[in-house]
């Protein structure tokens, strides 16, 4: 089954607890991205992916990073989170950018207190 | 870069009335606009898109339209239905092949 796949769906942290998230799809995509989803506010892009090794800073990429070593594969990491980080995270991937259908994962909701 | 606005925020119709959400653009260059689906809990789904070289496109109730003079589209939903109660988020792709999201409309159908 084609599907975008994340790790952990929920997470309670306190903060400066270093952690990561996990994204991983089994289309042979090229593209993945990052958003975090808040109130208000709709989804807003993190960081995204064009290819293996290629990222790009989103929106609002600040206190964040990626890495994407494999295709399939784009994790997210929050190398010190704060509270402001306490969000609905998701994950896509395409094709080939913005101009295809974005499969979304699951979404990982995080809580830093 | 692109700048998306959604409106309204939230939208309440009743069961079998027509529901109409608007987005504007700022990028002129931008030539993608999809629609996503988010039922309550649950993740995105891509329910109908357009490209800029057409001005309207229609799946059964649904559909959009397109004005690239004045840079907005919206969606209508003709004969809601209760399970169309979700938030929608429009989208806007740039020339950088960035999406960007709207603010989302959360639609609300009474039976």
């Amino acid at each position: 089954e084609a599907q975008v796949t994340q790790n952990p769906r929920y997470l309670i942290t306190v903060t400066g607890k270093k952690l990561t998230v996990t994204c991983s799809q089994n289309m042979n995509h090229e593209y993945m991205s990052w958003y975090r989803q808040d109130p208000g506010l709709g989804l807003r892009q993190i960081y995204y992916s064009m290819n293996v090794e290629v990222t790009d800073k989103g929106d609002v990429p600040e206190g964040y990073k990626v890495s994407r070593k494999e295709k399939r594969n784009f994790p997210l990491i929050l190398e010190s989170p704060s509270p402001n980080q306490t969000s609905l995270y998701f994950c896509a991937s395409s094709l080939n950018g913005g101009a295809y259908e974005q499969y979304f994962g699951p979404g990982t909701r995080l809580t830093v207190t | 870069g692109e700048n998306v606005e959604q409106h309204p925020s939230t939208l309440s119709v009743q069961e079998g009335d027509s529901a109409v959400i608007k987005c504007t653009y700022s990028d002129s260059a931008s030539n993608y606009f999809p629609w996503y689906k988010q039922e309550l809990g649950k993740r995105p789904q891509l329910i109908i898109d357009i490209r800029s070289n057409v001005g309207e496109k229609k799946d059964q109730r649904i559909a959009v339209t397109l004005n690239k003079t004045a840079k907005h589209f919206s969606l209508h939903i003709t004969e809601t239905q209760p399970e169309d109660s979700a938030v929608y988020f429009c989208a806007s792709r740039d020339a950088g092949n960035m999406l960007t999201f709207g603010g989302g409309t959360r639609l609300m159908v009474k039976p």
